[in-house]
C-alpha cells in the first residue's frame, strides 16, 4: 500500500538553528499538508500546499516556517530559528484530488535543546 | 472557529466489551469527517464519512455521521488488547483538517 514517507524519524537541534524536515507523498497525490502535534495535545494544522503554492496557512505558520517542494518528490518544512516550544512530532499528510483521506506519514520528533 | 470535540477524553474497559466514542463539531465548509486510530506515531485512516446516515463498517469497527445534529460516532464491538489507541476524530474542510483532541483507549485483558 502506498504511504507517505518522512524523515528523519527523530531530530534533535540547538535553539536558534534552522531545520529541514523532508516528506515525500504518495506519488499521485497533489494535495500537502503539514501538521503538528505537541506532546499531549492535539494535531493542529500549520500548511496546505497544492499547485506549487501554498492554498492555506494556521496562525502558527508565521515567518520562521516555510514549505517548499524542491524537485516533484519532495515536500520540505523548513523552520529558520527554532524555538524550544517547536518541539514536536511533525507530520506530513497528502491525497488526492478525488477527495479521498489523507495520508499521513509516520512523523518527525522534533527536540529543540 | 472551527471545533472539533470527542468524547470520552479516555476510556478503560475490558477485552470483550463493546464500545461508542463520540464527536462532535462545528466547521465552516463541512466536507467530510475522517476517524483515525493513532498508537505510537502516525494516525492512520479508518474511515471517511460524507453523507449522514450511512454507516460505514470494517470488521468490528463502524462509524455513522449525522450532519445535521453535527456529530459521529465510532463503535467498536468485540473489543480486543491490540485496539489499545488514542482514536482521533477529524473534520475536513475546504484546505484542512481540524482535529479533536483525541479518545485514550484502554482495553484491559
Amino acid at each position: 500500500e502506498p504511504e507517505v514517507t518522512q524523515t528523519p524519524s527523530h531530530q534533535v537541534t540547538q535553539m536558534g538553528q534552522e531545520v529541514i524536515l523532508r516528506c515525500v507523498p504518495i506519488s499521485n497525490h497533489l494535495y500537502f499538508y503539514w501538521y503538528r502535534q505537541i506532546l499531549g495535545q492535539k494535531v493542529e494544522f500549520l500548511v496546505s500546499f497544492y499547485n506549487n503554492e501554498i492554498s492555506e496557512k494556521s496562525e502558527i505558520f508565521d515567518d520562521q516556517f516555510s514549505v517548499e517542494r524542491p524537485d516533484g518528490s519532495n515536500f520540505t518544512l523548513k523552520i529558520r530559528s527554532t524555538k524550544l516550544e517547536d518541539s514536536a512530532m511533525y507530520f506530513c499528510a497528502s491525497r488526492s484530488t478525488g477527495g479521498g483521506g489523507y495520508t499521513f506519514g509516520s512523523g518527525t520528533r522534533l527536540t529543540v535543546v | 472557529e472551527d471545533k472539533v470535540v470527542q468524547s470520552p477524553l479516555s476510556l478503560v474497559v475490558h477485552e470483550g466489551d463493546t464500545v461508542t466514542l463520540n464527536c462532535s463539531y462545528e466547521v465552516t465548509n463541512f466536507r467530510s469527517l475522517l476517524w483515525y486510530k493513532q498508537e505510537k506515531k502516525a494516525p492512520t485512516f479508518l474511515f471517511m464519512l460524507t453523507s449522514s446516515g450511512i454507516e460505514k463498517k470494517s470488521g468490528r469497527l463502524s462509524s455513522i455521521l449525522d450532519k445535521k445534529e453535527l456529530f459521529s460516532i465510532l463503535n467498536i464491538t468485540a473489543t480486543q488488547t491490540g485496539d489499545s489507541a488514542i482514536y482521533l476524530c477529524a473534520v475536513g474542510g475546504a484546505q484542512k483538517l481540524v482535529f479533536g483532541q483525541g479518545t485514550r483507549l484502554t482495553i484491559n485483558p
